[in-house]
C-alpha cells in the first residue's frame, strides 16, 4: 500500500516554463514533507520542505504547496532550466525519527 | 551544512561473499541513521533504522541476518550484506538524522552493489 504517490512517472517541460510536480499521500499522521532531486547513481539531494502547519514554502525558483485537506502537495519550479532535468522524489515524515516514506519519483525532462 | 559520507560508491563482489558499506556523518552527530535500497525504476525503500548503541529496527520483509547493521558511534553506521547473491545487487543509500532543528535528513551518495 503506497502511502506517498507520484502518479506521473515522467514530465516534459520547455525551458523557461513552469514545472509542476505533484504528490499525494494517504497517511494523515505525516507532518513534514520534503522534495529531493536525484541523478542516476547518486544519493538524493534535498530541495525544499514544508511543515504541515504551513501551506506554502518558497526558496528561490522552488515553491512547495501543501493542501492538507486534499492530502496533496506540489513542487513548482519556475523558470525551468536544463539543469533541473532529474528525478524528483516526494517524501513524507511522521512524528519522530522514523525514516522517510518516498514516492516513486517523477522524471522531469527540460527541453530546450 | 550537514554532510554524510558513504563508501564505497560502487563494489563488485562474488556470490557468497560479504560486503560492508560505511556511512559517516562528517560534521554532526547522527542519533539515528537509515538505510534505503533502490530497485531499478522504483522508489527508495527503507530497509532499517539504526540508533546509536542499540539494535537496528528492520522493516517488514528485510532479512536481518542478511543485512547486518551496526551503529557503534554517533558518526558511523555500517551495513554488511552477508553471503551476497545476485538478487542483492542494488543501489544502497544511507541517511543520517541529527535529531535537532529542522527535519535534518541528509543522504549519502549511495553505493552500487553488483554481485556476480
Amino acid at each position: 500500500d503506497q502511502q506517498v504517490k507520484q502518479n506521473s512517472p515522467s514530465l516534459s517541460v520547455q525551458e523557461g516554463r513552469i514545472s509542476i510536480l505533484n504528490c499525494d499521500y494517504t497517511n494523515s499522521m505525516f507532518d513534514y514533507f520534503l522534495w529531493y532531486k536525484k541523478y542516476p547513481a547518486e544519493g538524493p539531494t534535498f530541495l525544499i520542505s514544508i511543515s504541515s502547519i504551513k501551506d506554502k514554502n518558497e526558496d528561490g525558483r522552488f515553491t512547495v504547496f501543501l493542501n492538507k485537506s486534499a492530502k496533496h502537495l506540489s513542487l513548482h519550479i519556475v523558470p525551468s532550466q536544463p539543469g533541473d532535468s532529474a528525478v524528483y522524489f516526494c517524501a513524507a515524515a511522521g512524528g519522530g525519527a522514523d525514516g522517510l516514506t518516498f514516492g516513486k519519483g517523477t522524471h522531469l525532462i527540460i527541453q530546450p | 551544512g550537514a554532510v554524510v559520507s558513504q563508501h564505497p560508491s560502487r563494489v563488485i563482489c562474488k556470490s557468497g561473499t560479504s560486503v560492508k558499506i560505511e556511512c559517516r556523518s562528517l560534521d554532526f552527530q547522527a542519533t539515528t541513521m537509515f538505510w534505503y535500497r533502490q530497485f531499478p525504476k522504483k522508489s527508495l525503500m527503507l530497509m532499517a533504522t539504526s540508533n546509536e548503541g542499540s539494535k537496528a529496527t528492520y522493516e517488514q520483509g528485510v532479512e536481518k541476518d542478511k543485512f547486518l547493521i551496526n551503529h557503534a558511534s554517533l558518526t558511523l553506521s555500517t551495513l554488511t550484506v552477508t553471503s551476497a547473491h545476485p538478487e542483492d545487487s542494488s543501489f544502497y543509500i544511507c541517511s543520517a538524522f541529527s535529531g535537532t532543528g529542522n527535519y535534518g535528513y541528509t543522504f549519502g551518495s549511495g553505493t552500487r552493489l553488483t554481485v556476480v
